[in-house]
């Protein structure tokens, strides 16, 4: 199985700043042959099902706010929020797709500073 | 929007079965794969069975394999997950969601349910 872990924990951040979320698969999950990787990124508020933010890795779904970016390829990734608002506050989960089973970093709680 | 309500959780036995469904709406459910994943209380994210379009193909978590029975029934839109000898590490909530991909393998999980709480307790 893909091993994805996930740093930090936990974060605090002040309102309107920078948060950064890393994440790493144990083998790459970059598909060579159609140049994707197969990567996604969740956020779940207290009492409520995850919600899908990112897919391949760097595409917003639709009606995510442009202040939720990713990035990486490979092995190393990144969920940045550019900006936290207060309805940032969640925990957030990356997870690949890449071969079965689909498995999940542990995840990482975002609170306000 | 897509609508997935899950149910059929509740307390069960340990070594007791129970069948989860998850009524969907909104989208040609007979298109698209879906997934069944579930949460510990207070825990991370596990991912629990996969099932193709069309029944044909069906996969399985190394912890469920053998004890669950992922299904689904086309023509009343309607995906279930028959759980059989339960155990106490199998209580949590139980999520459907449906897989992006029109008539394909799986990929990631695009839209969720709200989940059903599963209880294996003595």
């Amino acid at each position: 199985d893909i091993v994805v872990t996930q740093s930090p924990d936990s974060l605090a951040v002040s309102l309107g700043e920078r948060a950064t979320i890393n994440c790493r698969s144990s083998q790459s999950v970059l598909y060579s042959s159609n140049n994707k990787n197969y990567l996604a990124w969740y956020q779940q508020k207290p009492g409520q099902p995850p919600k899908l933010l990112i897919y391949w890795a760097s595409t917003r779904a639709s009606g995510v706010p442009d202040r939720f970016s990713g990035s990486g390829s490979g092995t190393d990734f990144a969920l940045t929020i550019s900006s936290l608002q207060a309805e940032d506050v969640a925990i957030y989960y990356c997870q690949q797709y890449y071969s079965t089973p689909p498995t999940f970093g542990q995840g990482t709680k975002v609170e306000i500073k | 929007q897509v609508q997935l309500v899950e149910s059929g959780g509740g307390v069960v036995q340990p070594g007791g079965s129970l069948r989860l469904s998850c009524a969907a709406s909104r989208f040609t459910f007979s298109g698209y794969g879906m997934h069944w994943v579930r949460q510990a209380p207070d825990k991370g994210l596990e991912w629990v069975a996969f099932i193709l379009y069309d029944g044909s193909n069906k996969y399985y978590a190394d912890s469920v394999k053998g004890r669950f029975t992922i299904s689904r029934d086309n023509s009343k839109n309607t995906l279930y997950l028959q759980m059989s000898s339960l155990r106490a590490e199998d209580t949590a909530v139980y999520y459907c969601a449906k897989d992006p991909n029109y008539g394909g393998n799986f990929e990631y999980f695009q839209y969720w349910g709200q989940g059903t709480l599963v209880t294996v307790s003595s």
